[in-house]
């Protein structure tokens, strides 16, 4: 069965630093792009950026590119979005998904939540 | 980057009626279109891809069709479990991009 399970909720202060994962089982974690999506509170969805954890391959939405950055530890099927100075406007939840044969996203985390607050 | 533009915001209907749901795309993405249902305090979860094949384990009352700009996602009898949020989304090209969603409500 796959399976993406996403690390807890995070409460943070503005400018701190943060790293959540998503970890990948059930199917081949480095065949698979996986994408992170924000959604802010009452909003849509926007996609952040996508990787290919074969071998890295990163690509970032315009809105985030330098705002945050994504990894993945192939060893252990885990993908990573990391901020390096958190903002109030980064409070939202945020999904990881396995882009599909059709690049759709097919299998979604469970979500984690960042709040960030003074 | 395309926009995509889902009609309408909130569409009310009765269980059991029928509900359309249009998505437009600012430019052509071929197939390349993606429908999700969101219901409160979940994942979105992947119902269409392809405009127009249902995902694993979805409902025969879902389908889609379209091509290039144009979209459509059709219930063909709403369900109490259908009442949520839908998204379309085009992965033709890098960023992608959802649509602004459509709240589909009891009437």
């Amino acid at each position: 069965e796959v399976q993406l399970v996403q690390s807890g909720a995070e409460v943070k202060k503005p400018g701190e630093s943060l790293k959540i994962s998503c970890k990948g089982s059930g199917y081949s974690f480095t065949s698979y792009w996986i994408g992170w999506v924000r959604q802010m509170p009452g909003k849509g969805l926007e996609w952040m950026g996508i990787i290919y954890p074969g071998d890295s391959d990163t690509r970032y939405s315009p809105s985030f590119q330098g705002q945050v950055t994504i990894s993945a530890d192939k060893s252990i099927s885990t993908a990573y979005l990391q901020w390096s100075s958190l903002k109030a406007s980064d409070t939202a939840m945020y999904y990881c998904a396995r882009l599909g044969s059709s690049s759709s996203g097919d299998y979604w985390g469970q979500g984690t939540l960042v709040t960030v607050s003074s | 980057e395309i926009v995509m533009t889902q009609s309408p915001a909130t569409l009310s209907v009765s269980p059991g009626e029928r509900a359309t749901l249009s998505c437009r795309a600012s430019q052509s993405v071929s197939s390349n279109l993606a429908w999700y249902q969101q219901k409160p305090g979940q994942a979105p979860r992947l119902l269409i891809y392809g405009a127009s094949t249902r995902a694993t384990g979805i409902p025969a009352r879902f389908s889609g069709s379209g091509s290039g700009t144009e979209f459509t996602l059709t219930i063909s009898s709403l369900q109490s479990e259908d009442f949520a949020v839908y998204y379309c989304q085009q992965y033709n090209n890098w960023p992608f991009t959802f649509g602004g969603g459509t709240k589909v409500e009891i009437k």
